[in-house]
């Protein structure tokens, strides 16, 4: 079974200070880990995707993400926040061994707030 | 290009009732997934349908089914509603493809049951 852990349910920063999401995973299979934004009423965005290779991604928006395998971790960071980044993010697990989209699992969500 | 589309956009049933949500996938994808999102939660996987079968089922009771379409569209039913069941339904679509593992989602259907 692969679960998610965000650690913090809210996240609030300074405009133009470091963004920092906290996730864990657990899985025992090689995953594929994702992260996804959600603006209030809106569904899901992609923000950007590990499955193989680099491990350090780079997604939309500035955002990136380092998939660390001894830590279990897949955080992402942003050096400046700015006010638009004011949202919901999900962390999310999937199967690596299958073709194609699998089921996601996902986090509980991290509510980001940015201060002026 | 359009996007996954959803309708509608919110409903209100009273419990018992039946619903039934539509999805159409993004232009070219073939595989729909969805997902039930409760107030302050993560999204949670009902099923998926790819070829017009369910391939893969999360922790849903039977009360959930669903549909696929020749032109890949999907339906989700849900029977014998809920308190509970009141949530964002989102769906999902994605190619079988390799190399392929995004999905994308659509605005979603907001259930309200009273």
């Amino acid at each position: 079974a692969q679960s998610v852990t965000q650690l913090g349910s809210h996240v609030s920063v300074s405009e133009g200070a470091l963004v920092l999401l906290r996730c864990n995973y657990s899985s025992s299979v090689p995953p594929y880990l994702f992260w996804y934004v959600q603006y209030p009423n809106q569904g899901l965005q992609l923000l950007l995707k590990y499955t193989t290779g680099a491990t350090l991604v780079k997604g939309i928006n500035g955002f990136e993400a380092e998939f660390k395998k001894s830590e279990t971790s897949f955080h992402l960071t942003k050096p400046s926040a700015h006010m638009s980044d004011a949202a919901e993010y999900f962390c999310a697990v999937s199967d690596g061994r299958l073709q194609g989209a699998q089921k996601l699992v996902f986090g509980q969500g991290t509510r980001l707030t940015i201060n002026p | 290009d359009a996007g996954v589309t959803q309708s509608p956009t919110h409903l209100i049933k009273t419990r018992g009732q039946q619903v039934t949500l539509r999805c159409s996938p993004k232009s070219g994808h073939d595989t729909v997934s969805w997902y039930q999102q409760a107030l302050g939660q993560g999204p949670q996987f009902i099923f998926q349908y790819y070829e017009e079968e369910e391939r893969q089922r999360g922790n849903f009771p039977d009360r959930f089914s669903g549909h696929q379409f020749p032109n890949y569209s999907s339906e989700l039913n849900v029977n014998a509603l809920l308190l509970g069941d009141s949530a964002l339904y989102l769906c999902a679509s994605s190619l079988v493809s390799p190399g392929a593992y995004e999905q994308y989602f659509g605005p979603g259907t907001r259930l309200t049951v009273t």
